[in-house]
């Protein structure tokens, strides 16, 4: 059973660089989309972007071009960094897995996800 | 930026009765809608994608189904661990994006 385990620190000052890392256990990363999902505290949920096990990206395009991610197959680990942080990202930063479509190529629906990892920006 | 707009903002409904949650897209989006349930303090869970394939081990009273810009989440008899927040999502292929609805509250009556 695949399992996924965000980590980061919970606290940053606005300006600064947020860098997260999800580990995937269980299971190869290989073969599969990895994505970013944020939450903001009491509100609805945002898709940050999705990177292949091969190392490409996509990003939502209602973002900035603060964020990037990378992946690194032999650690079985993907990660986000938010360069630079603003008050508005503080939020519950999820991780999840892509789920193959069996109707379209790519994916359609996210699982499993991390338990989520509560990201606070301070000024 | 397709908007996904869900129906009602809260349902309050009592253990055992069908619910019946809407979303509705701002243009077609196909069959490429998920559903998740989310409960507090937790991660969402996948219900349905392809707007209609229940994802593993999801009980067979969660049910999805419509297409293009019109889609239902429906739960033939409700029961006491139900009651959590619903979201639809969708994908689009240019840019490739994935957007979330607004969420349905699913409260005991």
């Amino acid at each position: 059973q695949v399992q996924l385990q965000e980590s980061g620190p919970g606290l940053v000052r606005s300006s600064e660089t947020l860098s997260l890392t999800c580990t995937v256990s269980g299971g190869s990363i290989s073969g599969y989309y990895w994505s970013w999902i944020r939450q903001p505290p009491g509100k609805g949920l945002e898709w940050i972007g999705n990177i292949y096990y091969s190392g490409s990206t996509n990003y939502n395009p209602s973002l900035r071009s603060r964020f990037t991610m990378s992946i690194d197959t032999s650690k079985n680990q993907f990660s986000l960094k938010v360069n630079p942080v603003i008050a508005a990202d503080t939020a519950v930063y999820f991780c999840a897995r892509g789920v193959p479509s069996r109707i379209v190529v790519g994916t359609v629906g996210f699982d499993p996800w991390g338990q989520g990892t509560l990201v606070t920006v301070s000024s | 930026e397709i908007v996904l707009t869900q129906s009602p903002a809260t349902l309050s409904l009592s253990p055992g009765e069908r619910a019946t949650l809407s979303c509705r897209a701002s243009q077609s989006i196909s069959n490429y809608l998920a559903w998740y349930q989310q409960k507090p303090g937790q991660a969402p869970r996948l219900l349905i994608y392809d707007a209609s394939n229940r994802a593993t081990g999801i009980p067979a009273r969660f049910s999805g189904s419509g297409s293009g810009t019109a889609f239902i989440l429906t739960i033939s008899s409700l029961a006491p661990e139900d009651f959590a927040v619903y979201y639809c999502q969708q994908r689009s292929n240019w840019p490739p994006n994935y957007t979330f609805g607004q969420g349905t509250k699913l409260e005991i009556k």
